[in-house]
């Protein structure tokens, strides 16, 4: 299988706290991307991070990678029950246009 | 606009029926993809298709046909399916040139009855 490994596979906190949630990939990549899919929809995009970054902020999310290990972490600060969501990493292939994702996360952030 | 549209939302079909999906962006991008989702799994690649050609087939079975008829529709054309072929198919569109973020579509829910 092409798909990255996550963990945890399921992770509870209590708003206000901060998540962390990891990706491990198995081959080379160009980019990594990060998702967000709340029950049942599709999937909403929220960070890119191409393979010569280590470390990229958007608002609340900080992504790092590590290409050595062949890893990325997804951190959510200050967490909001509006985060509950499945989180899911995508690499994408050096050939291009090949998306492969990432077993995901199932968070779940208590009021 | 960052929207890619999939119709129908839900469909639910026999064994021996003949169905389609559609989907459909105007982003200007030139490549598209078909991923099949289970319950509680990751989306699984089933097709690429890049300038309007069919770039990446997953090993997908051959009741699932893959269309792209021009740079803003593609379609999933769908016959003597398998109950296990009940799941979420979503559609996502990209620039055809790596580095690019996909644009994700929010499915269509098929049922296999």
């Amino acid at each position: 299988s092409q798909q990255g490994e996550e963990d945890p596979q399921a992770l509870s906190i209590q708003e206000g706290e901060n998540a962390t949630m990891n990706c491990s990939y198995k081959t080379s990549i160009n980019n990594l991307q990060w998702y967000r899919q709340n029950s049942g929809r599709g999937l909403v995009h929220l960070i890119l991070i191409r393979s010569n970054e280590r470390e990229k902020h958007s608002g609340r999310l900080r992504v790092t990678l590590d290409t050595s290990k062949k890893s990325s972490s997804l951190l959510i600060t200050a967490s909001r029950a509006a985060d509950t969501a499945s989180y899911f990493c995508a690499t994408e292939m050096n050939t291009g246009n090949q998306f492969y994702f990432g077993t995901g996360t199932s968070l779940t952030v208590i009021p | 606009d960052t929207e890619v549209t999939q119709t129908p939302k839900h469909l639910v079909m026999g064994m021996t029926n003949k169905k389609s999906l559609k989907c459909e962006q105007h982003m200007g991008h030139r490549a598209m993809y078909w991923y099949k989702q289970k319950a509680k799994k990751p989306p699984e690649l089933m097709f690429v298709y890049s300038y309007e050609k069919l770039s990446i087939n997953e090993s997908v079975p051959s009741r699932f046909s893959p269309e792209c008829p021009n740079s803003s529709l593609l379609n999933l054309h769908l016959h003597a399916l398998q109950p296990e072929d009940s799941a979420l198919y979503l559609c996502a569109s990209s620039q055809a040139y790596t580095g690019n973020t996909i644009y994700f579509g929010e499915g269509s829910w098929l049922t296999v009855v």
